[in-house]
């Protein structure tokens, strides 16, 4: 498997609930980062991580908690969403700061 | 700060249809520029960039001129084709650092056969 795969392609999930979103790269790339796509606006950077450790944290509610274990994985932790949260979550990667980012195909997050 | 501006959407088009997508920027410096294609159900892949003033960047048969007189990079292609359906997204990077990559809104591009 190639690319940058994340799980799952769609989550339903009520205000209560607890759930992760999984991102794997399969490029040997070292950076990795969350992007919020909603509607007809432009991507958000939420975080990104080179090393594996947090470089960037666009002033994201703490409700969204993002864990990078190692760097070929990038895990989003999510926790007593509002339903303005729901957007499609985009994972991507790069091999350093200056070269072309590599996106998934995307979580599609629905809150109820 | 830095901005990016895309005409609205949708754009619906006939297939051999000439396409146009505007996009104008507002950045310091000389920023890189750049064009991202969304297929329904995927993330974006990057379609073309331009690094400097008047380079050209091109890729399956699309266009765009870097204008640094007009700040704009508008995508062009001569025939498009069904399968060329999907949103399109201008963005600029000021530093070279992917964090600084800031995208427009995206244009939806629907191509009829």
């Amino acid at each position: 498997e190639t690319g940058v795969t994340q799980t799952p392609r769609h989550l339903v999930m009520g205000m209560t609930n607890k759930k992760s979103l999984k991102c794997e790269q399969h490029l040997g790339h070292n950076a990795m980062y969350w992007y919020k796509q909603s509607a007809k606006k432009p991507l958000e950077l939420m975080f990104v991580y080179s090393l594996e450790e947090r470089v960037e944290n666009n002033s994201v509610p703490s409700r969204f908690s993002p864990e990078c274990p190692n760097s070929s994985h990038l895990f989003l932790h999510l926790h007593t969403l509002q339903p303005e949260d729901s957007a499609l979550y985009l994972c991507a990667s790069s091999q350093g700061d200056n070269s072309p980012l590599h996106f998934g195909n995307g979580t599609r997050l629905t809150v109820t | 700060g830095n901005s990016v501006t895309q005409m609205e959407g949708p754009v619906t088009l006939s297939e051999e249809a000439f396409l146009t997508i505007n996009c104008t920027y507002t950045a310091t410096g000389y920023p890189s520029l750049f064009w991202y294609v969304q297929y329904p159900g995927e993330g974006l892949q990057l379609l073309l960039k331009a690094t400097k003033a008047d380079d050209k960047g091109s890729n399956k048969g699309f266009e765009a001129t870097y204008r640094k007189e007009t700040t704009s990079f508008h995508l062009e292609k001569g025939s498009v084709q069904v399968s060329d359906s999907a949103v399109y997204f201008c963005a600029l990077n000021p530093s070279g650092s992917a964090r600084q990559l800031t995208f427009g809104s995206g244009t939806q591009l629907t191509v009829l056969p």
